[in-house]
């Protein structure tokens, strides 16, 4: 079975603070991929980034970057010089092909608030 | 436009009467499922489809059925809603069925059941 814990259920900052968002994923598979997607306010979701297993390399997009450690299954997620705009929900997901298909899981969210 | 389209976005119902959710992809993605969004609970699946005429269920899909005749729509059908249904439903698809793809997610279906 897979899991994904984002343990912090709510963080608040202000802005130009930098935050980084946890995440510790559970699978059995040495072949899986891991997930970011954002959730604003309006409620659509958006996918930020995609890492596969095999692939610890760091990744950096603006003020954005992920830091992915197989060591110890955490995929966490920095947002640097934060803005009001990044006030968000924010899922990390893991996939992985379980049986005849894949198989998204996501943890349970960590809803960013940014203020002035 | 690329894009998932959900119908309604909005519902309020009562118990046990049938409702369908519609949903549509324009991306000719084979790959095409259904989440439930609780507080505390995170998104989970109720099903999913590998392609038309192949649907499986996910982790909660007691209540709830599908269909996949078309490989652009992919309804979800509560035959006898109860509150406890009460939540935002989204669907979602993707190209292929592996599990690289990245899943395009329609804007959501809030349902209330009294």
């Amino acid at each position: 079975a897979q899991k994904v814990t984002q343990a912090q259920t709510e963080i608040s900052v202000v802005e130009k603070e930098d935050v980084t968002l946890d995440c510790v994923y559970e699978t059995r598979d040495t072949t899986y991929y891991l997930f970011w997607y954002k959730q604003p306010p309006s409620g659509e979701l958006v996918f930020l980034i995609r890492r596969n297993s095999f692939d610890e390399q760091n990744e950096i997009s603006g003020r954005y970057s992920w830091n992915f450690q197989k060591s110890t299954s955490s995929f966490n997620f920095t947002i640097t010089a934060s803005q009001v705009v990044d006030s968000a929900v924010y899922f990390c997901a893991l996939s992985a092909h379980t049986g005849t298909a894949s198989k998204l899981t996501f943890g349970t969210g960590t809803r960013l608030q940014v203020t002035l | 436009e690329a894009q998932v389209t959900q119908n309604p976005r909005y519902l309020i119902t009562v118990t046990g009467k049938k409702l369908t959710v519609t949903c549509s992809q324009n991306m000719n993605h084979e790959y095409m499922s259904w989440y439930r969004q609780d507080p505390g609970l995170g998104l989970r699946q109720i099903y999913y489809s590998m392609n038309v005429e192949v649907t499986d269920k996910g982790d909660v899909p007691e209540g709830y059925k599908v269909s996949r005749k078309e490989k652009r729509n992919f309804p979800l059908i509560l035959e006898s809603p109860s509150p406890n249904q009460t939540s935002l439903y989204f669907c979602a698809s993707s190209l292929g069925t592996g599990a690289s793809y990245e899943q395009y997610f329609g804007p959501g279906t809030r349902l209330t059941v009294t």
